[in-house]
């Protein structure tokens, strides 16, 4: 499968600040690409679909303008937590579909707003 | 893609089999099943996957019944590391299409 690597493994932040995640897809050309969230003793929340070329496609729920997404290579996509307050600290995930074994998820960023 | 059901937690003894059920009876012909887990505050990491044969690797097997409306998941020799969340995601093959988690199982490997 893929290499995944998310950066920062973890932030902590201001409220009202913003906060950017990197997801790199290492050796694979992703055109699409995954964020979840994940609250604690939760299991994986699908946020958005990040297309390289695109506009993201949000969830149910989920902010756009809020948690905005870029996808403008085949290796990068970002989410930037924009304004953030204490109820957005969560642990985030994103993922790059491989083919035969599904999903390679990166490691995850921890972030806590105070 | 069809909906799974799994045992919230399980127990096993260190160096003991962990065997973890899974139904899916909604499952169709031509979709997969895909087991994950997840170490705590880490991403998910694949296991395993399967139409209808069993399947064996490195980490794990996983037996498929005969009516593919159910299957297990088999850690042979369980070590304390093996404590995570083990999700059963029912999906096609290389379908560039989201990938939704249900609760999945904890599994505590205990000495």
């Amino acid at each position: 499968g893929a290499v995944v690597s998310q950066h920062p493994s973890r932030v902590i932040c201001k409220s009202g600040t913003s906060v950017k995640i990197e997801c790199r897809s290492l050796d694979f050309q992703a055109t699409t690409m995954f964020w979840y969230r994940q609250f604690p003793k939760q299991s994986l929340m699908l946020m958005a679909t990040s297309n390289e070329g695109s506009k993201a496609t949000y969830e149910q729920g989920v902010e756009k303008d809020k948690f905005l997404i870029n996808h403008a290579s085949l290796t990068l996509s970002t989410l930037t937590v924009t304004s953030a307050h204490p109820e957005d600290s969560s642990f985030y995930i994103c993922s790059v579909s491989t083919g035969d074994y599904g999903y390679t998820f990166g490691s995850g960023t921890r972030l806590t707003v105070v | 893609d069809a909906k799974t059901t799994q045992p919230p937690s399980m127990d096993c003894a260190e160096r003991r089999a962990a065997n973890l059920p899974c139904n899916h009876s909604t499952i169709s012909g031509n979709e997969y099943v895909y087991w994950y887990r997840q170490i705590h505050s880490q991403g998910p990491q694949y296991i395993i996957h399967g139409l209808k044969n069993n399947e064996t690797n490195e980490m794990a097997s996983l037996i498929i019944t005969e009516d593919r409306k159910s299957s297990t998941l088999i850690l042979p020799h369980a070590t304390l590391r093996d404590t995570a969340v083990y999700y059963c995601i029912v999906r096609l093959r290389y379908n560039n299409n989201d990938m939704r988690f249900g609760a999945g199982t904890r599994l505590t490997v205990k000495p």
